[in-house]
């Protein structure tokens, strides 16, 4: 079964500041992959989605960016963090192998302050 | 989210109890429903889906659908205090001819089980 991986765990970083969050998936081949965050008080959101390498879709227009420069690597980024891009960050993979017919698996997120 | 939406709760039932939790969604064309699981500070964790109208039962856990009401419940019977934790209703949605779903969620319901 696969694992996601992401880091860093916990992070603070001022106004103003870029962002950098990566997701790297283990035990499969060409995944779709998800970012969500979890904001306070607004449940689990869509960010981005893509299939694979290069191809990115976003859910929402947002104050950040998503790339796949890997088959099995999906970057989160932001030139400039503003204070609402708070929130618990999570990758998403399908179950079980990748295949889109079942429920996603997570992996354990990034917790981003914005001060 | 306005597409899928929960019983905002919070809910507090007694151990050994049954604890009942609701969802409504609003995409017609939605096929997969799944339940997931999260402890506070912790991500999601999947604990049952349903594909057809009727019950499925794993466990302590009964899912329920009724894609004529959108509507899909999870019971779990025996209430124990380690089920504390937000329960999130997803939905996924898939766009004709692709094979790319997307998982969208409901807000959560906090379960607390007392002993």
């Amino acid at each position: 079964s696969q694992t996601i991986h992401q880091w860093p765990a916990t992070l603070v970083q001022p106004v103003g500041s870029p962002l950098s969050l990566e997701c790297t998936v283990e035990g499969t081949s060409n995944p779709n992959l998800y970012w969500y965050r979890q904001a306070a008080g607004r449940g689990l959101q869509l960010l981005f989605y893509s299939v694979g390498i290069g191809q990115i879709s976003s859910e929402v227009p947002q104050n950040l960016s998503a790339s796949r420069p890997q088959d099995r690597q999906f970057i989160l980024s932001s030139k400039k963090l503003l204070l609402s891009d708070s929130g618990f960050y999570l990758c998403a993979c399908p179950l079980p192998t990748g295949s889109d017919n079942y429920g996603y698996t997570f992996g354990s997120g990034t917790r981003l302050t914005v001060v | 989210q306005k597409e899928v939406e929960q019983n905002s709760g919070p809910l507090s039932v007694p151990e050994g109890a049954i604890a009942s939790l609701n969802c409504t969604y609003s995409d017609r064309v939605s096929q997969s429903f799944f339940w997931y699981r999260q402890y506070s500070g912790k991500s999601p964790e999947l604990i049952m889906s349903i594909y057809s109208n009727g019950d499925k039962e794993d466990g302590r856990f009964t899912a329920q659908l009724n894609k004529a009401s959108q509507y899909v419940s999870l019971l779990i019977r025996d209430s124990q205090p380690s089920d504390s934790a937000t329960y999130l209703c997803a939905v996924k949605r898939t766009d004709r001819g692709s094979t790319l779903g997307r998982l969208y969620f409901g807000r959560g319901t906090q379960l607390t089980v007392w002993p």
